[in-house]
């Protein structure tokens, strides 16, 4: 079975700086990946998402992913941090039709 | 709007009261799944279902039942809930499964059983 593991369960990081979230994956084969944001009582909604062509994606509110196959890796950036991206961000993949694993998740504070 | 939409979105029952929390979504989606959300474990899927009449169980599906009569409708059902069920659910659809498309999900069913 696939696993995705995040790295870090809460990143803090200051307002304008870059905020930087880690996942990784396991994977044989070349899965698709995602990254949904969680708000504070609502539910996922999708970030990004990676399917097939440029490994560099890019997605809504100012947030990038840059999949790595060498190093099973999507992490997700941001290059100056807002308050409003305060929330939880999960990284998922997926290696097929129902096949859809997500990350124990991580939360972003940003600091003023 | 292109939604899906849970209720209720808060629960506090006793163990072993039956309920139901209901799902559904208006963008003719063939697949819809439920998932259960809790701290540090990321989400899990509890069951799925690729059509209607079609379900088959997740990861946990222990303790839960569903149904998909309709296209638009996916309910939850805890028939005999035990205070572990206590966690923040999730409903989830997709046009046609999470490849490629990802998930469109509802805002959460936030359940304790005491």
């Amino acid at each position: 079975a696939q696993s995705v593991t995040q790295l870090g369960s809460h990143v803090s990081v200051s307002e304008g700086a870059l905020v930087l979230l880690r996942c990784n994956y396991s994977s044989s084969v070349p899965p698709y990946l995602f990254w949904y944001v969680q708000y504070p009582n609502q539910g996922l909604q999708l970030l990004l998402k990676y399917t097939t062509g440029a490994t560099l994606v890019k997605g809504i509110n100012g947030f990038e992913a840059e999949f790595k196959k060498s190093e099973t890796s999507f992490h997700l950036t941001k290059p100056s941090a807002h308050m409003s991206d305060a929330a939880e961000y999960f990284c998922a993949v997926s290696e097929g039709f129902n096949k859809f694993y997500f990350g124990s998740g991580t939360k972003l504070n940003v600091k003023p | 709007e292109a939604q899906v939409t849970q209720n209720p979105r808060y629960l506090i029952t006793v163990t072993g009261k039956k309920l139901t929390v209901t799902c559904s979504q208006n963008m003719n989606h063939e697949y819809m799944s439920w998932y259960r959300q809790d701290p540090g474990l990321g989400l899990r899927q509890i069951y799925y279902s690729m059509n209607v009449e079609v379900t088959d169980k997740g990861d946990v599906p222990e303790g839960y039942k569903v149904s998909r009569k309709e296209k638009r409708n996916f309910p939850l059902i805890l028939e005999s809930p035990s205070p572990n069920q206590t966690s923040l659910y999730f409903c989830a659809s997709s046009l046609q499964g999470s490849l490629d498309y990802g998930y469109t999900f509802g805002s959460g069913t936030r359940l304790t059983v005491v």
